[in-house]
């Protein structure tokens, strides 16, 4: 069983709507979650942290549930420029990497 | 400024000719890590390092080998490439605390024929 895994997708969702999706991680002992962003195949880059509090950044809001193990992410009043790959990562030791949920927002 | 730098970003080979990807770090970073991305398997760990001399196989260590004589540099060693090895592949690094950014490099695009 992978570590981390998440809906493949594709969500695609019109421009304004709301878009949300979840990740599972395996791994009890992680200590900390994140989601990054990748854009066509170029380098993953922090999206945000998440915490068990859950937290927001603009648009975007993350959850983290340790009880069930799963994070989520939820993106509100999609723009065409968020189009992308949206990576999970579990960190215990070592960085364990969903493949990934692709969203593409379309006009 | 901060980087991971990866090189070379392009390279097509041929099957048995050993290669390097290079991987360095400017931040000091103790942990490093390799990973490759093909389509619909997302990014799966190679190797890794938790320090100097520390390494560690990850997911898909097979065909490949790694080292790590100095903080900044990881680099891997592809020793008799073949086919399967074609993939897009990833250096990150991080401190070890976990609550900390990786940072990644740009990406090797690697082909072998």
């Amino acid at each position: 069983r992978k570590e981390v895994e998440q809906d493949p997708g594709p969500f695609n969702v019109p421009e304004g709507a709301t878009v949300a999706f979840n990740c599972t991680y395996s791994n009890s002992a992680s200590q900390s979650f994140f989601w990054y962003r990748q854009d066509c195949r170029k380098e993953p880059k922090l999206l945000m942290s998440v915490y068990s509090s859950g937290n927001e950044d603009g648009r975007f809001t993350a959850q983290l549930n340790r009880a069930s193990q799963y994070i989520s992410l939820l993106i509100r009043d999609s723009k065409l420029s968020d189009s992308a790959t949206y990576l999970c990562v579990a960190h215990d030791y070592k960085l364990s990497f969903g493949a990934g949920t692709t969203v593409t927002v379309r006009a | 400024e901060a980087q991971v730098t990866q090189n070379p970003r392009y390279l097509i080979t041929v099957t048995g000719k050993k290669l390097t990807v290079t991987c360095s770090q400017n931040m000091n970073h103790e942990y490093m890590s390799w990973y490759r991305q093909d389509p619909g398997l997302g990014l799966r760990q190679i190797y890794y390092s938790m320090n100097v001399e520390v390494t560690d196989k990850g997911d898909v260590p097979e065909g490949y080998k790694v080292s790590r004589k100095e903080k900044r540099n990881f680099p891997l060693i592809l020793e008799s490439p073949s086919p399967n090895q074609t993939s897009l592949y990833f250096c990150a690094s991080s401190n070890r605390e976990v609550a900390t950014e990786a940072f990644f490099g740009q990406g090797t695009r690697l082909t072998v024929v």
